[in-house]
């Protein structure tokens, strides 16, 4: 089955740039999409196909999906930011869903 | 706005039941493939099952094949979720999601199961 390694934390200080990496066999040909999930709520979408971004969802969250590596990347990270975020793709093959592991992101 | 609400969940012995409801509003609910998402404790996003718009296709996750069975009434903008046979990793907090295409748009606040003797 399709594997997402993404790494479990990555920490930034307020007003930086948070790089959040998914690695899969041959991402880049796959649609992937991010959520953020802050403690005791749903999951959000923040990202999908990619790149794109949902109605209100801030610019400072954008991806990038290329070889065996797509990044969520946060600019001018905030306070309000710190949440775990999951990669997701839709493996064909088995026709289900595929969710990375997590990555806590804390905000310093 | 699209809201999802999901019921159902609560404390149930091993070989238990459960059925777990999903109510919508907001949007047109019978244009949409709908999914069950899981979430054990401290855990990650695990996908459940997923049923097509009209209710014909449907498709589960190996570890709850022949136990759980997902249905909808499109007439009442609802979904369902049977669970039987549950099992104590099964434990988990259930969100009902729209899936348009191969993501999730909007996800309920979650239902939480808890299968313990």
């Amino acid at each position: 089955s399709y594997v997402l390694t993404q790494p479990p934390s990555v920490s930034v200080a307020p007003g930086q740039t948070a790089r959040i990496t998914c690695g899969g066999n041959n991402i880049g040909s796959k649609s992937v999409h991010w959520y953020q999930q802050k403690p005791g709520q749903a999951p959000v979408l923040v990202v999908y196909d990619d790149n794109d971004r949902p109605s209100g969802i801030p610019e400072r969250f954008s991806g990038s999906n290329s070889g065996n590596t797509a990044t969520l990347t946060i600019s001018r990270v905030e306070a309000g930011d710190e949440a775990d975020y999951y990669c997701q793709v839709w493996e064909s093959s088995t026709d289900h869903v595929v969710f990375g592991g997590g990555t806590k992101l804390t905000v310093l | 706005e699209v809201q999802l609400v999901e019921s159902g969940g609560g404390l149930v012995q091993p070989g238990g039941s459960l059925r777990l409801s999903c109510v919508a509003s907001g949007s047109t609910f019978s244009d949409y493939w709908m999914t069950w998402i899981r979430q054990a404790p401290g855990k990650g996003l695990e996908g459940v099952a997923n049923i097509d718009q009209g209710g014909t296709e449907k498709d589960y996750v190996d570890s709850v094949k022949g136990r759980f069975t997902i249905s909808r009434d499109n007439a009442q903008n609802s979904l369902f979720l049977q669970m039987n046979s549950l099992r104590v990793e099964d434990t988990a907090v259930y969100y009902c999601a729209r899936r348009p295409g191969s993501l999730f748009d909007f996800w309920g606040q979650g239902t939480l199961v808890t299968v313990s003797s």
